[in-house]
């Protein structure tokens, strides 16, 4: 079985800085690992995802990811945010075999101030 | 491309009754999940079909939850008798199957409220 673990429910940051959401994961087996995002009232929209190959995975609207094995961690990072970045973001995982179920960590609040 | 459509957005019902909520996937999705999202939590997976045919419902509570998915495009969701704690969101996601990996798309969920 897999967990996620997200280490901050809430991130405050100013405009223009930049920012790290971190993820920690547990599984027996190999892993594919996701970031997603929801804006109020919406549902949850892809931002990354690794599969395999480099460990940097660049995603929509200038976030990026590293996966690094040996930690157990896929922290999600962005040089420099906007207001638009304002939402909750999810971390998850799914295993390489099976009915590649997607387990989800509690969940970020970035807040983006002015 | 039209997304995951979920009906209703919103539902506020009182404890023990029954309530039903509709999805439609993106056509030509195979495969299709169910997942509740209690405020303040991620969203947990509580049935997957692939086509017609349940894939894993382990975290379905039975005794109270039901779901189908007639001709392998909409799928159903009900509970009944609901209770206070199926207060939560809940999110319709389909995906074409196949290779791991696969990106899921999410509806935009339906807000239940039990009173």
């Amino acid at each position: 079985a897999q967990s996620v673990t997200q280490l901050d429910s809430q991130v405050p940051v100013f405009e223009e800085a930049p920012v790290e959401l971190r993820c920690n994961y547990s599984s027996s087996v190999s892993v594919y690992l996701f970031w997603y995002v929801q804006y109020p009232n919406q549902g949850l929209q892809l931002l990354l995802k690794y599969l395999s190959g480099s460990t940097l995975v660049k995603g929509i609207n200038g976030f990026e990811a590293e996966f690094n094995k040996s930690q157990t961690s896929f922290h999600l990072r962005k040089p420099s945010v906007h207001i638009s970045d304002t939402a909750e973001y999810f971390c998850a995982v799914s295993d390489w075999q099976g009915a590649q179920k997607l387990v989800f960590g509690q969940g970020t609040r970035l807040t983006i101030n002015p | 491309e039209a997304g995951v459509a979920q009906s209703p957005r919103y539902k506020i019902i009182e404890k023990r009754q029954s309530v039903a909520f509709w999805c439609n996937p993106i056509s030509g999705h195979a495969t299709l999940y169910w997942y509740q999202q209690i405020l303040g939590q991620g969203p947990k997976l509580l049935i997957q079909f692939q086509n017609n045919g349940v894939v894993d419902d382990s975290q379905l509570p039975k005794d109270r939850f039901s779901a189908e998915r007639l001709k392998g495009v909409d799928s159903t969701l009900k509970i009944q008798p609901a209770k206070l704690e199926d207060s939560a969101v809940y999110l319709c996601a389909s995906s074409s199957g196949g290779a791991g990996g696969v990106e899921q798309y999410f509806g935009p969920g339906t807000r239940l409220t039990v009173t």
